[in-house]
């Protein structure tokens, strides 16, 4: 069992480009989202998904795009990559039990340098 | 609306010392916490969850945490800790879906944990 897994784990982009993320989980979660983590900030959420099919805005949606076109998958893009997008991305899943969301499960994230 | 507060940055302890880490969250539903530990370089990981029941909770690492409903607390602890539990610690909260709110997963800041001998 896989879990949640991220690819690439690693990636350096010039200022400019752009680039996908992706995730994928194989635990028939509902819930996906998408994390960044910077030193001292701990974790915001960036975009999330309730369902296939559907996507919504977190905290610091700028400058990101996303997709949920199969369950299993969610796709975070970078259209035009800044500096200040230089980061850590975690992507996780979560399941509904009855009106209770549950503990995330988290991919190994994603090093994202801009330069 | 939901809020996880974790009340150090950072706590330094000695080996085989106690450790107790802090978080408060404010709701005003129903709530399930969490907290998760992150090794350097790596995603993070449950160490235990409350959904119900007993408010104490047992975790892996021999880690527990206690829920406490009046005082919105949920504060983890280690009666003697390795140097190998140094790593940063995150307390997470979820509530109960509303016709207003999906539930969403909620993250305090994190604390830094840094064991020495």
């Amino acid at each position: 069992n896989a879990g949640v897994t991220q690819t690439p784990k690693f990636r350096v982009l010039k200022t400019g480009q752009s680039m996908t993320l992706l995730c994928a989980q194989d635990m028939n979660h509902e819930y996906m989202y998408w994390y960044r983590q910077d030193p001292g900030m701990g974790l915001r959420l960036i975009h999330y998904s309730v369902g296939e099919g559907t996507t919504a805005k977190g905290e610091v949606p700028d400058g990101y795009n996303v997709s949920r076109l199969k369950k299993q998958n969610f796709l975070l893009g970078l259209e035009s990559a800044a500096p200040s997008q230089t980061s850590v991305y975690f992507c996780a899943s979560s399941y509904r039990q009855g009106f209770m969301n549950t503990e995330a499960f988290f991919g190994q994230g994603t090093r994202l340098t801009v330069v | 609306a939901q809020s996880v507060t974790q009340l150090d940055s950072q706590v330094p302890v000695f080996e085989e010392a106690p450790v107790e880490l802090r978080c408060n969250y404010s709701s005003s539903v129903s709530v399930y916490l969490f907290w998760y530990v992150q090794y350097p370089n790596q995603g993070l990981q449950l160490l235990l969850k409350y959904l119900s029941g007993s408010t104490l909770v047992k975790g892996i690492n021999g880690f527990e945490a206690e829920f406490n409903k009046s005082q919105t607390s949920f504060h983890l602890r280690k009666p003697s800790v390795h140097i190998s539990d140094t790593a940063e610690y995150f307390c997470a909260v979820t509530s109960r879906m509303t016709t207003d709110s999906w539930g969403k997963l909620q993250f305090g800041a994190g604390t830094q944990v840094v064991v020495t001998p």
